[in-house]
């Protein structure tokens, strides 16, 4: 079975300052995605970015791109000047291509992020 | 385009009561998936369903149930609730579950069982 695992309950950055959250994560197949959702005080859970795992060129939305290592099977999220608005919880996430489509999401216990202005 | 919507938004229940949680996924989708959210286990996937048929179910007691309609909406049953199922439960949606489609949450329905 997929695990994801987030080391970092918490973390905090400066407004406009960068910071990076880590994710790690253990499978034995070899085409996947990978996901950073951010869930704000509302609880809905929004799309960040996400990461093919055959393609080797790291996803990039904005202020937010990640730096996808297949073979250390690590995934972090960097997000660049930060707005007060990006404090929220982040969660990694995993979908494997199971029966040729599924929506099942396994989800890294994530990671507070503070932004301090 | 209106998201995933879910209902109801808040509710309580007492202990050994089952409840019932209803899901309208985006228009279009027909693909949708339940999950739960507590503090000690984080975000755990329940079941999902594409076209009315079950495709997958997580590892939940048989207590938890859902169901999908031919037009897409969804519901999720618990019953003989139990203190532990307090929990935010999230359903989200895509357009077929096809590898590589966006899966789009809503707000969640927060149950609290006492």
């Amino acid at each position: 079975a997929q695990t994801v695992t987030q080391s970092q309950p918490e973390m905090s950055v400066q407004e406009a300052e960068t910071v990076t959250l880590s994710c790690t994560y253990d499978t034995s197949e070899s085409d996947y995605y990978l996901f950073w959702y951010k869930q704000p005080p509302s609880r809905q859970m929004i799309l960040v970015i996400r990461q093919e795992a055959y393609k080797q060129q790291n996803a990039t939305e904005n202020r937010f791109s990640v730096n996808f290592q297949k073979a250390a099977k690590s995934f972090s999220l960097k997000i660049s000047d930060s707005q007060l608005g990006d404090a929220a919880m982040y969660f990694c996430a995993y979908r494997s291509d199971f029966q040729g489509g599924s929506e099942k999401l396994v989800f890294g216990k994530g990671t507070k992020l503070t932004v301090n202005p | 385009k209106a998201g995933v919507t879910q209902t109801p938004r808040y509710l309580i229940k007492t202990r050994g009561q089952q409840v019932t949680l209803s899901c309208s996924p985006i228009s279009g989708h027909r693909s949708v998936s339940w999950y739960q959210q507590t503090p000690g286990q984080g975000l755990q996937f329940l079941f999902e369903y594409f076209s009315e048929t079950q495709r997958n179910k997580g590892n939940f007691p048989g207590r938890f149930s859902g169901r999908q309609f031919s037009n897409s909406r969804s519901e999720m049953n618990v019953s003989t609730l139990e203190l532990g199922d307090s929990a935010l439960y999230l359903c989200a949606s895509s357009k077929d579950a096809s590898y590589g489609n966006t899966i789009y949450f809503g707000e969640g329905s927060w149950l609290t069982v006492v």
